[in-house]
């Protein structure tokens, strides 16, 4: 399996601060790479996929980027919508995709 | 919309089988791939396999032995089935859709269903 590993596991931020959460692969998985978002009791939602790719109706102010084996989840201007968890998944071994431990993102 | 909605037991005895359906609305199952992920509580997101609309299917290796996924194209519905199940399988279980355009990626999600393992 392919091993996914995101850091930091937890934070804690402002509103308007820029964050950025970084995911890495076991090996190169190229850019099959996505981040969702989960919130407490609710499913996770995707936000990048491709790495970098903005899913429909996503704010702007998600990006991501990376390739290979090092990729980042980057939120340019905290809004209080936006602490939850994170998660990566890789998609390049698609007999078995991987998701990392989550990112916990908290307010300060 | 693609709606996804998750149905089943929400209490299974150790060493029984777990089974779930998902039932899709909004849009057809044909020609995608249809995943079942389980979420113990405060911990992260443990994906078990997938389904194609052909029936052709990928689980993940270490629930594998364990594992049995189908679909019903007539119901647009696709099922799990987890046997022997123990207290380490207490966890929601989500259905989603995952899309394949070049990059495979989850982008439809069922609300989740608790399943709790006990006796």
């Amino acid at each position: 399996d392919i091993q996914m590993t995101q850091s930091p596991s937890s934070l804690s931020a402002s509103v308007g601060d820029r964050v950025t959460i970084t995911c890495r692969a076991s090996q190169s998985i190229s850019s099959y790479l996505n981040w969702y978002q989960q919130k407490p009791g609710k499913a996770p939602k995707l936000l990048i996929y491709a790495a970098s790719s903005l899913q429909s109706g996503v704010p702007s102010r998600f990006s991501g980027s990376g390739s290979g084996t090092d990729f980042t989840l980057t939120i340019s201007s905290l809004q209080p919508e936006d602490f939850a968890t994170y998660y990566c998944q890789q998609s390049y071994s698609t007999l078995s995709i991987t998701f990392g431990q989550g990112t916990r993102l908290e307010i300060k | 919309q693609v709606q996804l909605q998750e149905s089943g037991p929400g209490l299974v005895k150790p060493s029984e089988t777990l089974s779930l359906t998902c039932t899709v609305s909004g849009g057809s199952i044909s020609s995608y791939y249809w995943s079942w992920i389980r979420q113990p509580a405060g911990k992260g997101l443990e994906w078990i396999g997938r389904i194609y609309t052909s029936g052709s299917t990928n689980y993940n290796p270490s629930l594998k032995s364990r594992v049995t996924m189908s679909v019903d194209t007539s119901k647009n519905q696709f099922s799990l089935k987890l046997s022997s199940v123990t207290a380490a399988d207490t966890a929601v279980y989500y259905c989603a859709r995952e899309r394949e355009d070049g990059y495979n990626y989850i982008d439809y999600w069922g609300q989740g269903t608790l399943v709790t393992v006990s006796s």
